[in-house]
């Protein structure tokens, strides 16, 4: 079993829809959690980062860290055909160093 | 602004051939990054160098070799390539961890 799972979609909304993103991990001492968002053929980049549990707001943006359930999720609001993309989650604990553990991605379409 | 620059965008390589991949930042970061990724499987870190003059070992480090050439230039070097080295290679630079920014990728095929 892989440490941070994600449903690798697609998933396919149209525009305008709240948008739900969704990774579950198995490693309690994961305390640093981002989402990164990867355009076809490009590298990924940085969208959200958050430290331990709560919510974290950045425009259209909101992550989620629910860490008794081990569950993290990125909300999008008025979703865009340009958030198509695949959202991947990371996460690190305090004592890994530099390794940062990615899930698979999600791959989001959003229909005009 | 350049960012992170990788070179070549796209190789295939016969099996047993060697390859270097190169890359280079530009905002003066200390650490820099070669991922792999494969369908599915996420990012996996193959190699890092925390500071100019030091790499060590990520998840994947098994079938490369890296070499941090100066602070800006971090190459990956394929000795022998073998068909499970198929995959798309990003190399990132950072100065938090947290915060990685990343290369448009190499696209490796190897038959």
């Amino acid at each position: 079993q892989k440490e941070v799972e994600q449903d690798p979609g697609p998933l396919s909304v149209p525009e305008g829809a709240i948008v739900s993103l969704n990774c579950t991990y198995s490693n309690s001492a994961f305390q640093y959690f981002m989402w990164y968002r990867q355009y076809s053929r490009k590298g990924p980049e940085l969208l959200m980062y958050t430290y331990s549990s709560g919510n974290k707001e950045d425009g259209r943006f909101t992550a989620q860290v629910d860490k008794s359930s081990k569950y993290i999720s990125l909300f999008i609001r008025d979703s865009q055909p340009s958030d198509s993309a695949t959202y991947l989650c990371a996460m690190r604990a305090n004592n890994a160093g530099n390794m940062l553990t990615f899930g698979g991605g999600t791959r989001l379409m959003v229909k005009p | 602004n350049a960012g992170v620059t990788q070179t070549p965008k796209f190789q295939v390589l016969k099996t047993g051939q060697s390859m270097t991949l190169q890359c280079a930042q530009d905002m003066n970061h200390n650490s820099m990054y070669w991922y792999r990724q494969d369908p599915g499987m996420g990012l996996r870190l193959i190699y890092y160098s925390a500071s100019e003059g030091t790499t060590d070992k990520g998840e994947v480090p098994n079938g490369y070799n890296v070499s941090r050439l100066n602070k800006r230039e971090f190459s990956l070097r394929l000795e022998s390539a073998a068909p499970s080295q198929t995959s798309v290679y990003f190399c990132a630079s950072s100065e938090a961890l947290e915060k990685l920014f990343f290369g448009s990728g190499t696209q490796l095929s190897v038959l």
